[in-house]
């Protein structure tokens, strides 16, 4: 079992859907947990950043961490065309182990 | 966020020649550098820790001597791509801790390397 689990997609949806992206772990260690947006040929963009269990809202965007379930959301409400591209999850154990464990990554596509 | 600038974006080299990658914190001191390389469709794999003043940290499986990096500055590392080959193209992406005591990193532009 991979240390994190993404689902590649595609995910195709319409502007104005509400996206919902999503991340397994079995680390259990894991303590901070981010969200970054790559754009084709770009470095990631850090989109959120959270600590432990819990909601954190940023305009359309909503990290959620479930730790008990090992599970991580991603929600993007009334997604735009400009919010196309791929969505990777991270995280780490922290303290003296600061590497961040990626997912593979979802490919979101919005259409007009 | 914190910016991270990267450079080239983009360079093609014949085999066998050796190519510079720059990642540099332009608004940030970045005690710790990271590296990665990403293939298409896959995601990011680490390569190894940078600590300015000292030596890199590799991880298993990466040239140290393909893949030298050097990190002599609070604002500056680089990693140089020693006599490249065509299995070496691939992206590059360094990325850098805000602070020692954080994990929130922040990525690099990216460089696409392709070696002819």
């Amino acid at each position: 079992q991979k240390e994190v689990e993404q689902d590649p997609g595609p995910l195709s949806v319409p502007e104005g859907a509400i996206v919902s992206l999503n991340c397994t772990y079995s680390n259990s260690a894991f303590q901070y947990f981010m969200w970054y947006r790559q754009y084709s040929r770009k470095g990631p963009e850090l989109l959120m950043y959270t600590y432990s269990s819990g909601n954190k809202e940023d305009g359309r965007f909503t990290a959620q961490v479930d730790k008990s379930s090992k599970y991580i959301s991603l929600f993007i409400r009334d997604s735009q065309p400009s919010d196309s591209a791929t969505y990777l999850c991270a995280m780490s154990e922290g303290g003296s182990n600061y590497k961040l464990t990626f997912g593979k990554g979802t490919l979101l596509t919005v259409n007009p | 966020g914190a910016v991270v600038s990267q450079h080239p974006s983009r360079v093609i080299c014949k085999s066998g020649t050796s190519v510079k990658i720059e990642c540099r914190s332009l608004d940030f001191q970045a005690t710790t550098m990271f590296w990665y390389r990403q293939f298409p469709k896959q995601s990011l794999m680490l390569m190894a820790t940078s600590n300015e003043g000292s030596k890199a940290t590799y991880e298993q499986g990466v040239e140290k001597d393909k893949f030298l990096i050097n990190h002599a500055s609070l604002t500056l590392s680089t990693l140089t791509v020693a006599s490249a080959h065509p299995e070496d193209s691939s992206f590059y992406i360094c990325s850098a801790r805000v602070s020692p005591g954080s994990t929130e990193a922040f990525f690099g532009q990216g460089t696409r390397l392709t070696v002819v």
